[in-house]
């Protein structure tokens, strides 16, 4: 299986930061990654699905890049919505897996 | 717009087999997508169950040793995961997904299922 690490765990930070969150692959997934917001008690919700393509409805201060085994998830200007927890997830080969999960709070 | 509500037992007893059916609605298991289960142990991350695309086709996650099964039932617009021989490890929220194959675009709003001995 191809693991995937995010870091931080957990990230602190204001209203207006710009923060930056990592995914990496234990092997290349090439650009199968998504990256998913979910809050507490909810389904998670697709940001980001080919490494950096915007799914629908998404703002544009979520930005996603990279490719093989190293991700990056940019938030600018974050919001008082932004605060969360945020999966990546590649598919690349089976099983599909995900990173263990980033939250986002205030600091 | 695509939606998915996820129904089934809340509670099921140790070595039984949990049983949940995912409805379809605002579009169809009949178009080329692919269905799929995640799940979310208390305070733990995602972990994929598996998915059957359109035509039958089914993959699953190796972690679960053969125990899952997913089926879909066209004439209903649903698809549903059996997991046989649970135990308390298998206590999660289960969610259905569409599409986790590009990035999963619609899910419902999860299950909790409790595996009680």
């Amino acid at each position: 299986d191809i693991q995937m690490t995010q870091s931080p765990s957990t990230l602190s930070a204001s209203v207006g930061d710009r923060i930056t969150i990592t995914c990496r692959a234990s092997q290349s997934v090439t650009n199968f990654l998504a990256w998913y917001q979910q809050k507490p008690g909810k389904a998670p919700k697709l940001l980001i699905y080919k490494s950096s393509t915007l799914e629908s409805g998404v703002p544009s201060r979520f930005i996603g890049s990279g490719s093989g085994t190293q991700f990056t998830l940019t938030i600018t200007n974050l919001q008082p919505d932004d605060f969360a927890t945020y999966h990546c997830q590649h598919y690349h080969t089976y099983p599909y897996t995900f990173g263990q999960g980033t939250k986002v709070e205030i600091k | 717009q695509v939606q998915l509500q996820e129904s089934g037992p809340g509670l099921v007893k140790s070595s039984g087999t949990l049983s949940l059916t995912c409805a379809v609605s605002g579009g169809s298991v009949s178009s080329s997508n692919w269905w799929s289960w995640v799940r979310q142990a208390p305070g733990k991350g995602l972990e994929w169950i598996g998915e059957i695309s359109d035509r039958g086709r089914s993959n699953y996650n190796p972690s679960l040793k053969g125990r899952a099964a997913i089926s879909v039932d066209k004439a209903k617009n649903q698809f549903t995961l059996s997991l046989t021989s649970v135990t308390a490890a298998d206590t999660a929220v289960y969610y259905c997904a569409r599409d986790l194959v590009r990035g999963g675009d619609f899910w419902g709003q999860g299950r909790l299922v409790t595996v009680s001995s």
